[in-house]
């Protein structure tokens, strides 16, 4: 099983703010490693894979790097439909391993 | 447009069983492996099962196995998630997800449901 360390758990921001979200790996994964957004109430969406491929449709305001063990999302300008909870994911191998989730509030 | 569709939550007691349903459209169904996910509530994400795109191969989480079945019939663009023994630790929503890529591809969750709530309780 691979485990994933993402931190920090809960950050508090202000529109406009730059953002970042680490997500660590017990072993390496190449650059399988997507992030997912969720909001209150409502299924994850995909907002990245390949740990730097934005999904269609996405804001270039997010992006992702890293590769092998350490991993990050970072959000350069918040907006405000931006605050909810983000989730590092491996697919490298079964079984999949979401981390354990970032909230982003209002500070 | 692509959509997956939960059915068949519920409340169930433990030792009990339900079976959930995930209903695909738009896409091109027998082509993707596919994915149940759940949450319980407010907690993070769990990965719970997967099967490849022709049904010929399963993967299960360990907190699961030997109770859960996935399956599917590509037929009626429908997964499956055939759930036995139920524990109080089973309450969650539960998603069915959609590989990204076709066939076989070591890949991302693109598509959700909206999702199902199974409670397991007395």
């Amino acid at each position: 099983v691979i485990w994933m360390t993402q931190s920090p758990s809960l950050l508090s921001a202000s529109t406009g703010d730059r953002v970042t979200i680490s997500c660590r790996m017990s072993q390496g994964i190449s650059s399988y490693l997507a992030w997912y957004q969720q909001k209150p109430g409502k299924a994850p969406e995909l907002l990245i894979y390949a740990a730097s491929t934005l999904q269609s449709g996405v804001p270039s305001r997010f992006s992702g790097s890293g590769s092998g063990t350490d991993f990050t999302l970072t959000i350069s300008c918040l907006q405000s439909e931006d605050f909810a909870t983000y989730y590092c994911q491996q697919y490298y191998s079964f079984p999949r391993t979401f981390g354990q989730g970032t909230k982003v509030e209002i500070k | 447009q692509v959509q997956l569709v939960e059915s068949g939550g519920g409340v169930v007691q433990p030792g009990g069983s339900l079976r959930l349903s995930c209903a695909a459209s738009g896409f091109t169904f027998s082509s993707y492996g596919m994915h149940w996910v759940r949450q319980a509530p407010g907690k993070g994400l769990e990965w719970v099962a997967f099967i490849r795109y022709d049904g010929s191969n399963k993967y299960y989480a360990d907190s699961v196995k030997g109770r859960f079945t996935i399956s599917r019939d590509n037929s009626k663009n429908t997964l499956y998630l055939q759930m036995n023994s139920l524990r109080a630790e089973d309450t969650a929503v539960y998603y069915c997800a959609k590989d990204r890529g076709e066939f076989d591809p070591i890949d991302a969750f693109d598509i959700w449901g909206q999702g199902t709530m199974v409670t397991v309780s007395s």
